[in-house]
């Protein structure tokens, strides 16, 4: 089956540490985005990626980095910088290069105690 | 910017109901709009897009949305709410930048069915 997924589904790390949220899709997207959720707040956009070895910064990308390395992964670490990094994470991909629909992953919820 | 506008955090309905939860944008190109759903500690599915022709524009589930360019809204409806329906909705309108194209989300409206 087609889809994207994240991984690990719950995450629980130490205040100082950095941590890395896998995505991977088999759509055969060029297009891969993360957004973080914080209640009330709806999704705001940290990175995104259009092509192989290139990404840009969203609205919210202090304290995170991201690479892009192969077609299928986009990985999203959030460093001991992030100064609230406990939040609902969301990978998602899309064809690039237009005004197309974003495909959704299930989640992974960092908490930070 | 684009920017998207939900009015109403949170929408109560009774099963059988009128559902109606409202989207404005702003953009200064003619928009691509979307609605999205999510269910708790979930990923969102797409319900429905406008991106051009007919302004009303059927999604799954029942639920549909008109594109109206005057009053700059992507309004969600769906005749009669089910219990199945409970979920929170995103509206999202499309930008570019150069070569680049992302979503700009609305805060999102909670739905709540009672029975």
């Amino acid at each position: 089956d087609g889809g994207i997924t994240q991984s690990p589904k719950y995450l629980f790390r130490k205040e100082g540490q950095n941590v890395t949220l896998s995505c991977e899709q088999n759509l055969n997207h060029d297009a891969m985005y993360w957004y973080r959720q914080d209640p009330g707040q709806g999704l705001r956009l940290i990175y995104y990626s259009q092509i192989v070895n290139d990404f840009q910064k969203g609205d919210i990308a202090e304290g995170y980095s991201v690479s892009r390395e192969k077609k299928e992964s986009f990985p999203l670490t959030v460093t001991s910088a992030q100064k609230n990094p406990t939040a609902f994470y969301l990978c998602a991909s899309g064809l690039a290069g237009g005004f197309y629909e974003q495909f959704f992953g299930p989640g992974t919820r960092l908490t930070v105690l | 910017a684009q920017s998207v506008t939900q009015l109403g955090s949170h929408v109560s309905v009774s099963e059988g109901a009128l559902v109606l939860l409202r989207c404005n944008y702003s953009s200064s190109v003619p928009p691509y709009l979307f609605w999205y759903v999510q269910y708790p500690n979930q990923g969102l599915q797409l319900l429905l897009k406008y991106t051009t022709g007919a302004t009303l524009v059927k999604g799954i589930n029942g639920f549909e949305a008109e594109f109206k360019k005057s009053e700059t809204s992507f309004h969600l409806t769906k005749p009669s709410a089910h219990m199945s329906d409970a979920a929170e909705y995103f509206c999202a309108v499309s930008e570019s930048g150069g070569s680049n194209y992302k979503l700009t989300f609305g805060k999102g409206t909670l739905l709540t069915v009672n029975p």
